[in-house]
């Protein structure tokens, strides 16, 4: 069965510190990987996705991801962050079950960025 | 841009009544999709659409239908609410049949059942 487990609930960083919000995965085949964020009271936005091709995705909003098969991880990065970047981040897994296309969401992690 | 509306943001309905959550997506997509968020479980996905008059359970379909008799537009319908529905409801659409393709999503509505 696929999964995607996101191990912290909430992530706090100072304002042009780096940040990262982990993302772990299992999958059978080939992976198809996504991050998305939630802004208060709004729907989740599409910030960048793994496919094929090099490890390191880079996304919207100066965020990217990368890519690690051997340990099964998808985290997100950003060299700089911003008070704006305050915000929930989901990561999901993609995969046909029951041959549909199907996307499994990880709980979320909160992202608080102080100034 | 592809949008996807949902035409209520705040509902506040009571025990037993019958609700209808509508969403309606604007860029010809095949496949449309409702979840629930809830705090600490992430999205949860109630049922999907792949085509018009088409429709497959997700992972939570209890206490849930739906409608999806054009293509833009697809509706959840909780027959009777109860408590344990009050959530946050997101609607999504995505093109073709691949696991490749991003899911729009509308702005949510969040339902209070009292």
């Amino acid at each position: 069965a696929q999964s995607v487990a996101q191990p912290e609930d909430q992530v706090n960083v100072a304002e042009g510190n780096p940040l990262t919000v982990k993302c772990t995965y299992s999958v059978s085949g080939n992976p198809y990987l996504f991050w998305y964020v939630q802004y208060p009271n709004r729907g989740l936005q599409f910030l960048l996705k793994y496919i094929t091709g090099d490890n390191l995705v880079k996304g919207s909003y100066g965020f990217e991801a990368e890519f690690n098969k051997s340990q099964t991880s998808f985290h997100l990065k950003k060299p700089s962050a911003l008070v704006s970047d305050s915000a929930l981040y989901f990561c999901a897994v993609s995969g046909f079950s029951g041959g549909y296309n199907k996307l499994i969401f990880g709980a979320g992690t909160r992202l608080a960025v102080h100034p | 841009d592809v949008k996807v509306t949902q035409s209520s943001r705040y509902l506040v309905k009571r025990t037993g009544e019958k609700v209808f959550l509508e969403c309606v997506q604007d860029m010809d997509h095949e496949n449309m999709f409702w979840y629930r968020q809830d705090p600490g479980l992430g999205l949860r996905l109630i049922y999907f659409s792949y085509d018009v008059k088409m429709k497959e359970k997700g992972d939570i379909p209890e206490g849930y239908s739906v409608s999806r008799e054009k293509k833009e537009r697809f509706s959840l319908i909780l027959e009777s609410a109860s408590t344990n529905q009050t959530s946050m409801y997101l609607c999504a659409s995505s093109p073709g049949r691949t696991e490749k393709n991003i899911q729009y999503f509308g702005a949510g509505t969040r339902l209070s059942v009292l």
